[in-house]
């Protein structure tokens, strides 16, 4: 069956950045996508960006553009998010999500989960 | 952005009852040339990730219970649940794909009496 497992939870400083792991099996990692969306505490849930994994491409949110990173390691099935100059309102649950790919009109919408690593940013 | 804004909020219903969520975007997600409307849902139970009901407004995702049902076309959609379980206890979010950012509604809390 289709399996996300993520890095366990996290504790860092303001100005500090994370790095979130998500491992992926069940599935051709290379005909996905990885989406990474994140749910701060009492708000709706937040796209941070994504990477089509068979072409190594990705897209990012406005909203976190220039510290959002994503990355893959196809030779392990794993995704990589890193979010860098953090604060305390960067403190939220962090998803991986497996999005399908479109050869035209993008398709992002998320059809497994990871299980969500919390991090925790605070002085 | 497109806002997606939910309603209601919360409900708690009586366990058989039906469950009707409605779901109001900023702006029309509707596809013309694939006439198909860009709104997912899913079903988001405390810890534990969420889980995709409903992808182009009212397919059902693999695996989901027949009494989960969507529709609506434009800027106004809905999430049916035809006689709610006990398991359905959740938050329920709908999703506009039409345009990136992608974002989501403010959540529905489904509670049984």
């Amino acid at each position: 069956q289709v399996q996300l497992v993520q890095s366990g939870a996290e504790v860092t400083k303001p100005g500090a950045s994370v790095k979130v792991s998500c491992k992926a099996s069940g599935y051709t990692f290379t005909t996905y996508g990885i989406h990474w969306v994140r749910q701060a505490p009492g708000q709706r849930p937040e796209w941070m960006g994504w990477i089509n994994v068979g072409r190594n491409t990705t897209k990012y949110s406005q909203r976190f553009q220039g510290r959002v990173t994503i990355k893959t390691d196809t030779s392990a099935s794993t995704a990589h998010m890193e979010l860098t100059s953090l604060t305390s309102e960067d403190t939220a649950i962090y998803y991986c999500a497996r999005g399908p790919v479109s050869g035209f009109r993008e398709l992002f919408y998320f059809n497994a989960w990871g299980q969500g690593t919390l991090v925790t940013v605070s002085s | 952005d497109i806002v997606m804004t939910q309603s209601p909020d919360s409900l708690a219903v009586s366990l058989g009852e039906r469950v009707t969520i409605k779901c109001k975007s900023s702006q029309s997600l509707l596809y013309s040339p694939y006439n198909k409307d860009y709104v997912s849902w899913y079903q988001h139970k405390a810890g534990q990730p969420p889980r995709l009901l409903i992808y182009w407004a009212s397919t059902r995702e693999s695996g989901v219970p027949d009494r989960f049902s969507g529709s609506g076309s434009g800027t106004d959609f809905t999430l049916a649940i035809s006689s709610v379980q006990a398991e359905d206890v959740a938050i329920y979010y709908c999703q506009q794909y039409y345009t990136t950012p992608v974002t989501f509604g403010g959540g529905t809390k489904v509670e049984i009496k």
